[in-house]
């Protein structure tokens, strides 16, 4: 089956603590992304990559780190300079040409001790 | 003006109502329009896809585009409980899926 994996699914982080997300897709998507879901302020974009080690600045990258070496994989790592990480992280991939759209993986909750 | 805005409710129906949710935007060089649902601890799923004006059909949804006014509708009949959940609607900066703009959302709870 093609999709999304995202791990962990709960994440705790202890102050201090950088913490890295992973995100795989297998849909041969170009592009793939990581969002944030706060209550209330629906997704806001931290990163996103369209194309092999190259990604760009969202909204919200303060605090936030990505690399690209794989087509398949976005991991996201939330460093210690991110003073509020509890949310809901969601990484997201899609192609890039004409009529395409963004499918997402199942989230994962960070949360701080 | 917000580019996208979205009443975040939540919105409560008995099961077998018809559902309206809407989003307004204001920049009229948006194209493609998407409706996500959203379970809750889950990650959004592609609900409905249009381009440019006008109705999309599936099965219990209809997703409806009107650019003059600058309003997109999704329209769920006979709502169950299963429906219940939080409606997103996004909009694509630049017609490759690699910019959209997301609604906050609304919450649906449908009772049985």
């Amino acid at each position: 089956d093609g999709g999304i994996t995202q791990s962990p699914k709960y994440l705790f982080r202890k102050e201090g603590q950088n913490v890295t997300l992973s995100c795989e897709q297998n849909l041969n998507h170009d592009a793939m992304y990581w969002y944030r879901q706060d209550p209330g302020q629906g997704l806001r974009l931290i990163y996103y990559s369209q194309i092999v080690n190259d990604f760009q600045k969202g909204d919200i990258a303060e605090g936030y780190s990505v690399s690209r070496e794989k087509k398949e994989s976005f991991p996201l790592t939330v460093t210690s300079a991110q003073k509020n990480p509890t949310a809901f992280y969601l990484c997201a991939s899609s192609g890039t040409t004409l009529g395409e759209t963004q499918y997402f993986g199942p989230g994962t909750r960070l949360l701080v001790l | 003006q917000k580019e996208v805005e979205q009443d975040p409710g939540p919105l409560s129906v008995p099961e077998g109502a018809i559902v309206s949710l809407n989003c307004t935007y204001s920049n009229s060089a948006f194209q493609y329009f998407m409706w996500y649902r959203q379970y809750s601890r889950k990650g959004p799923e592609l609900l409905m896809y249009t381009y440019s004006s006008g109705n999309k059909e599936d099965g219990r949804f209809t997703a409806q585009v009107d650019k003059s006014s600058k309003y997109i509708s999704l329209f769920i009949r006979d709502s169950q409980p299963s429906d219940s959940a939080t409606y997103l609607c996004a909009m694509d900066r630049n017609q490759a899926g690699t910019a959209l703009i997301f609604g906050k959302g609304t919450t649906l709870s449908v009772s049985s």
